[in-house]
């Protein structure tokens, strides 16, 4: 199976600022997704990674407030752009594996 | 609008009860289901059911996907204080894009 890391774990920012969210599987996977999970909610799908172009977006999200990359197969970044305290959030990385999904930790986001 | 609707939204048992949780969903293309435990960050991957009455087993966990009815139940036996979770249910589309239930809320009282 595979393993999903995510760094950082958590942080703590200003609003205004931005936080790149570091994802790495240590085998290839065949898709990668990131979601948000807000307090209270389920997951949410932000986009899925396309390695060497574009992201495909979800309703309601946007590149330009989570712009996202994917060089390779196996790690991808999201940027969380402009934070206001409502983008404070669990963001979780996930691989699409042959036969299941994994998800990486989370990264606790909290906008002040 | 593809949905997937979990039921009920939270639950409370003593140790040893038998819960059942369940999941129905409308969606463009089905191609699996997938339930998982989420206990605090990271959702852990329970199942994955593709094929209509065929049931999964994993210790005290069983879950099984009714097709005709667009459904899946979880059940959970002799329940210990350690299954208090939130249960995700979500249903894979094929372009492999995933829509998630609301999730159900479980606490096991000893």
């Amino acid at each position: 199976s595979a393993v999903i890391s995510q760094k950082p774990s958590r942080d703590i920012c200003q609003r205004g600022t931005s936080l790149t969210i570091q994802c790495q599987v240590d085998s290839q996977v065949t898709m990668m997704f990131w979601y948000r999970q807000q307090p209270g909610q389920s997951l949410t799908l932000i986009a899925t990674a396309n390695q060497g172009s574009e992201a495909t977006y979800e309703s309601g999200f946007v590149i330009d407030k989570f712009p996202i990359s994917r060089p390779n197969l196996t790690f991808s970044t999201l940027t969380v752009s402009n934070m206001s305290p409502e983008d404070s959030s669990i963001y979780l990385c996930s691989g699409l594996g042959t036969d299941t999904q994994y998800f990486g930790p989370g990264t606790r986001l909290t906008v002040l | 609008e593809d949905k997937v609707v979990q039921s009920p939204l939270s639950l409370v048992v003593h140790e040893g009860d038998t819960v059942t949780l369940n999941c129905s969903y409308e969606v463009t293309n089905f191609r699996s289901l997938l339930w998982y435990k989420q206990e605090k960050k990271a959702p852990t991957f329970l199942f994955m059911l593709t094929s209509s009455g065929i049931e999964k087993k994993s210790g005290r966990l069983s879950s099984i996907l009714d097709k005709k009815e667009l459904s899946s139940i979880l059940n959970i036996t002799a329940t210990q204080t350690g299954d208090s979770a939130i249960y995700l249910c979500a249903v894979v589309e094929y372009g492999n894009k995933l829509v998630f239930g609301a999730g159900t809320i479980l606490r096991v009282k000893s």
